[in-house]
């Protein structure tokens, strides 16, 4: 079975350009969240999609960034414009359901590299 | 003040010792406490998590936690070269999101 796969690994942007990181869940899986980790830092939850709706988005840092998942599959997070602050990994994780979290049944992919020059 | 707080090393023992990762957090509230381990280039996976206070082992690694102190540890025995990663503390807020420390970096020197 395929894990949670996440494209592009790495982007290297100019600052006030615009990127799209994609993330791809695990089948069958309705829980999806987006993670970030700047240079650092610890890894700071951002937001939680159930199906295509978002249950929590308040680690958001801004307006310059909008989360997507059409269709409840695969979901979208995109940052425009670009700053250098936005530089880090973003980590994508799904879930079966909400409460696999408390038993360990969240997976985590390989996350996207950012590089904002 | 941080809601979790790890040192993040780096911490470099030689094979066979027993290593010692800790954190403390700040929210009494928290119930659930997660030890991920991160590979280079790799998504955190979980290794073990507890329920409240007490210990909870698993072959080479034991995770406790002290709810009145504030602080949860994880005790890597007979460590072996493939334990060299990150090691992060994560708490359960609410039911769903996790409040990560910033990890601490092992390596495990044969």
């Amino acid at each position: 079975e395929a894990g949670v796969t996440q494209f592009p690994s790495h982007s290297v942007i100019e600052k006030g350009q615009t990127v799209t990181l994609r993330c791809d869940p695990i089948s069958g899986h309705d829980n999806l969240y987006w993670y970030r980790r700047v240079m650092g830092k610890e890894i700071k939850f951002l937001l939680h999609f159930v199906k295509e709706s978002k249950q929590d988005e308040s680690g958001m840092p801004n307006n310059r960034f909008l989360a997507e998942r059409t269709g409840g599959t695969y979901s979208t997070l995109k940052v425009q414009p670009a700053e250098l602050e936005d530089s880090g990994v973003y980590f994508c994780a799904s879930s079966p359901r909400a409460d696999s979290t408390l038993t360990g049944e969240l997976f985590f992919g390989e996350g996207s590299r950012l590089t904002v020059l | 003040q941080k809601e979790v707080e790890q040192d993040p090393g780096p911490l470099s023992v030689p094979e066979g010792a027993i290593v010692s990762l800790n954190c403390t957090y700040s929210n009494s509230a928290f119930q659930y406490f997660m030890w991920y381990r991160q590979y280079s280039r790799k998504g955190p996976e979980l290794l073990m998590y507890t329920y409240s206070s007490g210990n909870k082992e698993d072959g080479r690694f034991t995770a406790q936690v002290d709810k009145s102190s504030k602080y949860i540890s994880l005790f890597i025995r007979d460590s072996q070269p493939s334990d060299s990663a990150t090691y992060l503390c994560a708490l359960i807020q609410g039911a769903q999101k996790l409040v990560f420390g910033q990890g601490t970096r092992l390596t495990i020197n044969p």
